[in-house]
Protein backbone atom coordinates (compact mmCIF):
# COMPACT_ATOMS: atom_id res chain seq x y z
CA UNK A 1 0.00 0.00 0.00
CA UNK A 2 1.82 2.39 -0.88
CA UNK A 3 -0.75 5.74 -0.73
CA UNK A 4 -0.56 8.60 -2.87
CA UNK A 5 2.65 8.26 -5.16
CA UNK A 6 4.00 11.25 -7.71
CA UNK A 7 6.58 11.63 -10.04
CA UNK A 8 8.67 13.34 -10.77
CA UNK A 9 9.79 14.38 -7.36
CA UNK A 10 12.26 16.98 -9.13
CA UNK A 11 12.21 19.25 -12.70
CA UNK A 12 14.40 21.89 -13.92
CA UNK A 13 12.36 23.60 -17.25
CA UNK A 14 13.20 26.59 -18.77
CA UNK A 15 10.63 29.33 -19.48
CA UNK A 16 8.15 28.39 -21.92
CA UNK A 17 8.40 24.41 -21.81
CA UNK A 18 5.44 21.68 -21.12
CA UNK A 19 5.33 19.61 -18.50
CA UNK A 20 2.94 17.09 -16.58
CA UNK A 21 3.02 16.02 -12.91
CA UNK A 22 1.99 12.66 -12.36
CA UNK A 23 -0.01 11.11 -9.44
CA UNK A 24 -1.58 7.95 -8.36
CA UNK A 25 -3.65 6.67 -5.09
CA UNK A 26 -3.93 2.99 -4.20
CA UNK A 27 -6.40 3.71 -1.27
CA UNK A 28 -9.88 3.88 -3.51
CA UNK A 29 -10.32 7.76 -2.98
CA UNK A 30 -13.12 9.53 -4.78
CA UNK A 31 -11.19 12.80 -4.09
CA UNK A 32 -7.56 14.30 -5.52
CA UNK A 33 -6.39 17.11 -4.88
CA UNK A 34 -3.07 19.39 -6.73
CA UNK A 35 -1.66 21.98 -4.36
CA UNK A 36 1.27 23.65 -4.64
CA UNK A 37 3.39 25.16 -1.50
CA UNK A 38 5.27 28.58 -1.91
CA UNK A 39 7.75 29.62 1.00
CA UNK A 40 5.67 31.45 3.78
CA UNK A 41 2.24 30.82 1.47
CA UNK A 42 1.21 28.05 3.33
CA UNK A 43 -0.65 25.26 0.95
CA UNK A 44 -2.89 26.74 -2.18
CA UNK A 45 -5.08 24.72 -3.70
CA UNK A 46 -4.95 24.32 -7.98
CA UNK A 47 -7.37 22.27 -8.91
CA UNK A 48 -9.39 18.94 -7.56
CA UNK A 49 -11.27 16.36 -8.31
CA UNK A 50 -13.90 15.42 -6.27
CA UNK A 51 -14.98 12.12 -8.15
CA UNK A 52 -13.78 10.19 -11.16
CA UNK A 53 -14.92 12.19 -14.07
CA UNK A 54 -15.39 15.61 -12.53
CA UNK A 55 -12.66 18.47 -12.34
CA UNK A 56 -12.74 21.90 -11.08
CA UNK A 57 -10.62 24.98 -10.23
CA UNK A 58 -9.06 25.98 -6.87
CA UNK A 59 -7.43 28.97 -5.39
CA UNK A 60 -4.37 29.77 -8.37
CA UNK A 61 -5.68 27.47 -11.71
CA UNK A 62 -4.06 29.41 -14.24
CA UNK A 63 -1.43 28.39 -16.18
CA UNK A 64 -2.11 24.59 -14.76
CA UNK A 65 -4.58 22.00 -16.29
CA UNK A 66 -5.46 18.70 -15.02
CA UNK A 67 -7.16 15.13 -16.35
CA UNK A 68 -8.65 12.66 -13.65
CA UNK A 69 -7.65 9.91 -16.30
CA UNK A 70 -8.87 7.06 -13.90
CA UNK A 71 -10.26 6.54 -10.32
CA UNK A 72 -6.24 6.07 -9.12
CA UNK A 73 -4.93 8.94 -11.45
CA UNK A 74 -4.64 12.73 -11.35
CA UNK A 75 -2.08 14.70 -13.64
CA UNK A 76 -1.06 18.32 -13.65
CA UNK A 77 0.03 19.58 -16.54
CA UNK A 78 1.88 22.83 -16.95
CA UNK A 79 1.54 23.83 -21.34
CA UNK A 80 4.15 26.85 -20.97
CA UNK A 81 5.95 27.17 -17.77
CA UNK A 82 6.91 30.43 -15.88
CA UNK A 83 9.23 31.41 -12.96
CA UNK A 84 6.12 32.20 -11.15
CA UNK A 85 5.38 28.44 -11.33
CA UNK A 86 8.38 27.50 -9.50
CA UNK A 87 7.16 25.38 -6.39
CA UNK A 88 6.60 22.34 -4.42
CA UNK A 89 3.42 20.47 -5.74
CA UNK A 90 1.78 18.24 -3.74
CA UNK A 91 -0.92 15.78 -4.98
CA UNK A 92 -3.47 14.37 -2.12
CA UNK A 93 -6.16 12.26 -1.78
CA UNK A 94 -9.23 11.88 0.46
CA UNK A 95 -12.23 9.40 1.09
CA UNK A 96 -14.54 12.22 2.02
CA UNK A 97 -15.17 15.65 0.15
CA UNK A 98 -11.35 17.38 1.23
CA UNK A 99 -13.54 19.97 2.94
CA UNK A 100 -14.20 17.47 5.60
CA UNK A 101 -12.09 15.11 5.87
CA UNK A 102 -7.87 13.68 5.97
CA UNK A 103 -5.75 14.15 3.25
CA UNK A 104 -2.97 12.25 2.51
CA UNK A 105 -0.45 13.85 0.29
CA UNK A 106 2.47 12.77 -1.49
CA UNK A 107 6.18 13.13 -1.11
CA UNK A 108 6.26 16.11 -3.13
CA UNK A 109 7.38 17.46 -6.75
CA UNK A 110 9.80 20.20 -6.71
CA UNK A 111 9.76 22.49 -9.35
CA UNK A 112 11.96 25.10 -10.98
CA UNK A 113 11.52 27.06 -13.76
CA UNK A 114 14.47 28.75 -15.61
CA UNK B 1 -13.74 32.89 0.53
CA UNK B 2 -12.85 32.17 3.52
CA UNK B 3 -9.96 33.48 4.47
CA UNK B 4 -7.35 32.23 7.62
CA UNK B 5 -4.62 33.64 9.92
CA UNK B 6 -2.42 31.87 11.71
CA UNK B 7 0.17 33.36 14.72
CA UNK B 8 2.92 33.09 15.42
CA UNK B 9 4.61 32.31 11.92
CA UNK B 10 7.88 31.31 14.14
CA UNK B 11 7.72 29.72 17.61
CA UNK B 12 10.99 28.77 19.64
CA UNK B 13 10.34 26.77 22.83
CA UNK B 14 12.43 25.10 25.34
CA UNK B 15 11.70 21.60 25.52
CA UNK B 16 9.25 20.50 27.96
CA UNK B 17 7.51 23.91 27.58
CA UNK B 18 4.36 23.77 25.99
CA UNK B 19 3.78 25.84 22.54
CA UNK B 20 0.46 27.05 21.00
CA UNK B 21 -0.56 28.33 17.59
CA UNK B 22 -3.24 30.31 16.97
CA UNK B 23 -5.88 30.91 13.76
CA UNK B 24 -8.82 33.05 12.97
CA UNK B 25 -11.08 32.19 10.07
CA UNK B 26 -13.62 34.59 8.61
CA UNK B 27 -16.35 32.60 7.16
CA UNK B 28 -19.21 31.74 10.09
CA UNK B 29 -20.33 29.23 8.04
CA UNK B 30 -17.15 27.12 8.45
CA UNK B 31 -17.62 24.14 10.23
CA UNK B 32 -14.33 21.45 9.80
CA UNK B 33 -10.76 22.76 11.41
CA UNK B 34 -7.83 20.39 10.71
CA UNK B 35 -3.95 20.61 11.86
CA UNK B 36 -1.12 19.79 9.60
CA UNK B 37 2.19 18.95 10.49
CA UNK B 38 5.09 19.20 8.00
CA UNK B 39 8.23 18.10 9.22
CA UNK B 40 11.51 19.67 6.59
CA UNK B 41 11.61 17.88 3.30
CA UNK B 42 8.10 15.95 4.54
CA UNK B 43 4.77 15.70 3.01
CA UNK B 44 1.63 17.60 5.09
CA UNK B 45 0.34 14.66 7.81
CA UNK B 46 -2.95 15.19 9.64
CA UNK B 47 -2.08 15.45 13.49
CA UNK B 48 -5.88 16.33 14.86
CA UNK B 49 -8.92 17.87 13.60
CA UNK B 50 -12.35 19.45 15.26
CA UNK B 51 -15.88 20.18 13.69
CA UNK B 52 -18.00 22.45 15.23
CA UNK B 53 -20.14 20.89 16.90
CA UNK B 54 -17.24 20.51 20.10
CA UNK B 55 -15.16 23.24 21.91
CA UNK B 56 -12.45 20.85 22.34
CA UNK B 57 -10.31 17.80 21.33
CA UNK B 58 -7.56 16.36 22.90
CA UNK B 59 -4.87 13.53 21.40
CA UNK B 60 -1.98 12.90 23.98
CA UNK B 61 0.14 15.54 24.37
CA UNK B 62 -1.72 17.68 21.70
CA UNK B 63 -5.21 19.28 21.67
CA UNK B 64 -7.26 21.44 19.84
CA UNK B 65 -9.81 24.17 20.91
CA UNK B 66 -12.89 25.90 19.06
CA UNK B 67 -14.35 29.02 19.63
CA UNK B 68 -17.17 29.59 17.11
CA UNK B 69 -17.66 33.24 18.44
CA UNK B 70 -14.83 34.40 17.89
CA UNK B 71 -14.05 32.59 14.61
CA UNK B 72 -11.06 31.20 15.85
CA UNK B 73 -8.91 27.75 17.06
CA UNK B 74 -6.01 26.60 18.52
CA UNK B 75 -3.29 23.74 18.81
CA UNK B 76 -1.79 23.22 22.06
CA UNK B 77 1.43 21.15 22.28
CA UNK B 78 2.50 20.34 25.93
CA UNK B 79 5.71 19.28 27.19
CA UNK B 80 7.07 19.69 23.86
CA UNK B 81 9.96 17.15 22.50
CA UNK B 82 12.75 17.88 19.56
CA UNK B 83 10.49 15.76 17.55
CA UNK B 84 7.94 18.34 17.60
CA UNK B 85 10.01 20.60 15.69
CA UNK B 86 8.14 20.97 12.61
CA UNK B 87 5.73 23.86 10.48
CA UNK B 88 2.40 23.45 11.68
CA UNK B 89 -0.49 24.36 9.49
CA UNK B 90 -4.44 25.43 10.39
CA UNK B 91 -7.18 25.20 8.24
CA UNK B 92 -11.00 25.53 7.81
CA UNK B 93 -13.41 24.60 5.07
CA UNK B 94 -17.01 24.43 5.08
CA UNK B 95 -17.62 20.65 4.71
CA UNK B 96 -21.91 20.96 4.66
CA UNK B 97 -21.75 22.70 1.81
CA UNK B 98 -20.35 20.00 -0.13
CA UNK B 99 -16.82 21.82 -0.25
CA UNK B 100 -13.89 20.06 -1.60
CA UNK B 101 -12.08 22.73 -0.35
CA UNK B 102 -9.90 23.56 2.37
CA UNK B 103 -8.09 26.89 3.15
CA UNK B 104 -4.80 26.75 4.80
CA UNK B 105 -3.36 29.25 6.98
CA UNK B 106 0.65 30.48 5.85
CA UNK B 107 1.96 28.11 8.54
CA UNK B 108 3.99 28.39 12.05
CA UNK B 109 7.76 27.24 12.45
CA UNK B 110 8.16 25.70 15.45
CA UNK B 111 11.40 25.09 17.08
CA UNK B 112 11.93 23.05 20.28
CA UNK B 113 15.15 23.81 22.16
CA UNK B 114 16.72 20.95 23.94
Amino acid sequence: NAGVTQTPKFQVLKTGQSMTLQCAQDMNHNSMYWYRQDPGMGLRLIYYSASEGTTDKGEVPNGYNVSRLNKREFSLRLESAAPSQTSVYFCASSALAGGSGELFFGEGSRLTVL
Amino acid sequence: GENVEQHPSTLSVQEGDSAVIKCTYSDSASNYFPWYKQELGKRPQLIIDIRSNVGEKKDQRIAVTLNKTAKHFSLHITETQPEDSAVYFCAASNSGAGSYQLTFGKGTKLSVIP
